[in-house]
């Protein structure tokens, strides 16, 4: 059974950058999308972006665009969340979640395999 | 731009009880893109209803969803005491969108 492993938790001072990995073990994802979710302090669950690993494409909600990276490495089943020009508003949990993929209509499906958060504070 | 609304904020029950959450979508939703999840403190979320009515792996059958359009339903026929989170709905596509949550405490 695949799971997730991220990277540890980080801070890091305002208009710094951070980058998250995902590591699937167990299994592979090639055949998957990988997306990534924050969660604020006492805050509910927001889509920060995705990636289908087998074609290397990503995309990003539209409020983290032009700032926001996602990446994959296939030969360490690594996935990749870079997120620029910090500020205290990007402090929170990021997670990475496994999902299917429609090929065909080039969507995602519901995730069903989560990693275990990765706390990021951004603080001067 | 689309928006997914959970009523109640907040649902007090005893175990026991039956849990009704609902999710409004501020235009029409597919039915096949439309996913609930549980989450604890301390915890990532967990899958519990994907396509708005069918069950995820290992999920009991106390669950269930339902709806079409602009209204979906999760329904837990009986609270047990695991059971007492918060759950979301989710509109998964191009790309995927959560609704606010709506907490299920113990009465």
């Amino acid at each position: 059974q695949v799971q997730l492993v991220q990277s540890g938790a980080e801070v890091k001072k305002p208009g710094s950058s951070v980058k998250v990995s995902c590591k699937a073990s167990g299994g592979s994802f090639s055949s998957y999308a990988i997306t990534w979710v924050r969660q604020a302090p006492g805050q509910g669950l927001e889509w920060v972006g995705g990636i289908i690993p087998v074609f290397g494409t990503a995309n990003e909600a539209q409020k983290f665009q032009g700032r926001v990276t996602i990446s994959t490495d296939d030969s360490t089943s690594t996935v990749y969340m870079e997120l620029t020009s910090l500020s205290s508003d990007d402090t929170a949990v990021y997670f990475c979640a496994r999902g299917g993929y429609d090929y065909i209509r080039w969507t995602y499906n519901a995730m069903d395999v989560w990693g275990q958060g990765t706390t990021v504070t951004v603080s001067s | 731009e689309i928006v997914l609304t959970q009523s109640p904020g907040t649902l007090s029950l005893s175990p026991g009880e039956r849990a009704t959450l609902s999710c409004w979508a501020s235009e029409s939703v597919s039915s096949t893109s439309l996913a609930w999840y549980q989450q604890k403190p301390g915890q990532a979320p967990r899958l519990l209803i994907y396509g708005s009515s069918t069950r995820a792996a290992g999920i009991p059958d106390r669950f269930s969803g339902s709806g079409s359009g602009t209204e979906f339903t999760l329904t837990i026929s009986r609270l047990e005491p695991e059971d007492f989170a918060v759950y979301y709905c989710q509109r998964y596509g191009r790309s995927l969108l959560f609704g606010g949550g709506t907490k299920v405490e113990i009465k």
